[in-house]
């Protein structure tokens, strides 16, 4: 069965350093990956998405992320952190073939002045 | 870009009432999704339909039904609504292809079931 999973609720980051959302996933064929961020009261939104090719993808607001295969991960990171970007960061796959997206439970970034 | 629009961002309803949930999708898209989303349990899908009149469950569907009598609407349906349906409510589209687009959220409907 496919499962994604986030393995921090919070992450806290000063303005100005690097940051990382971590995520792992599990499925049984080749996957497809998304990261969307929610904003308080809002829909999501999506970030960037790896379908194949280059291992690095690169996003919306500076975002980044790495597909490592052999650690089934799928690592968000931004080199320098905004206090705008203080939001709920959710991971998805979807396999391919199959229709459905499946979400970790989110990770709250709380980037500090 | 893209719009999906839900019909209301916060609804407060009584125990056993019906409660209708609307989706309307302005890019032709064939795919429709809802999910609810709870804190620490992230979004958990409910229903989609992948063509008018067309739908299938999802991981969560009891309590809950949908319907698609049109390619830009998907509507979902509490029979009768309960304290544990209280939740944040978010539809979201697809165009058809395989090969993966994101999906395209709404703004997110605030249920509380009281």
């Amino acid at each position: 069965a496919q499962s994604v999973a986030q393995p921090e609720d919070q992450v806290n980051v000063a303005e100005g350093n690097p940051l990382t959302v971590k995520c792992t996933y599990s499925v049984s064929g080749n996957p497809y990956l998304f990261w969307y961020v929610q904003y308080p009261n809002r829909g999501l939104q999506f970030l960037l998405k790896y379908i194949t090719g280059d291992n690095l993808v690169k996003g919306s607001y500076g975002f980044e992320a790495e597909f490592n295969k052999s650690q089934t991960s799928f690592h968000l990171k931004k080199p320098s952190a905004l206090v705008s970007d203080s939001a709920l960061y959710f991971c998805a796959v979807r396999e391919r073939g199959y229709n459905k997206l499946i979400f970790g439970a989110g990770t709250r970034l709380a980037v500090h002045p | 870009d893209v719009k999906v629009t839900q019909s209301s961002r916060y609804l407060v309803k009584r125990t056993g009432e019906k409660v209708f949930l609307e989706c309307v999708q302005d890019m032709d898209h064939e795919n429709m999704f809802w999910y609810r989303q709870d804190p620490g349990l992230g979004l958990r899908l409910i229903y989609f339909s992948y063509d008018v009149k067309m739908k299938e469950k999802g991981d969560i569907p009891e309590g809950y039904s949908v319907s698609r009598e049109k390619k830009e609407r998907f509507s979902l349906i509490l029979e009768s609504a309960s304290t544990n349906q209280t939740s944040m409510y978010l539809c979201a589209s697809r165009p058809p292809r395989q090969d993966s687009y994101e999906q395209y959220f709404g703004p997110g409907t605030r249920l509380t079931v009281t």
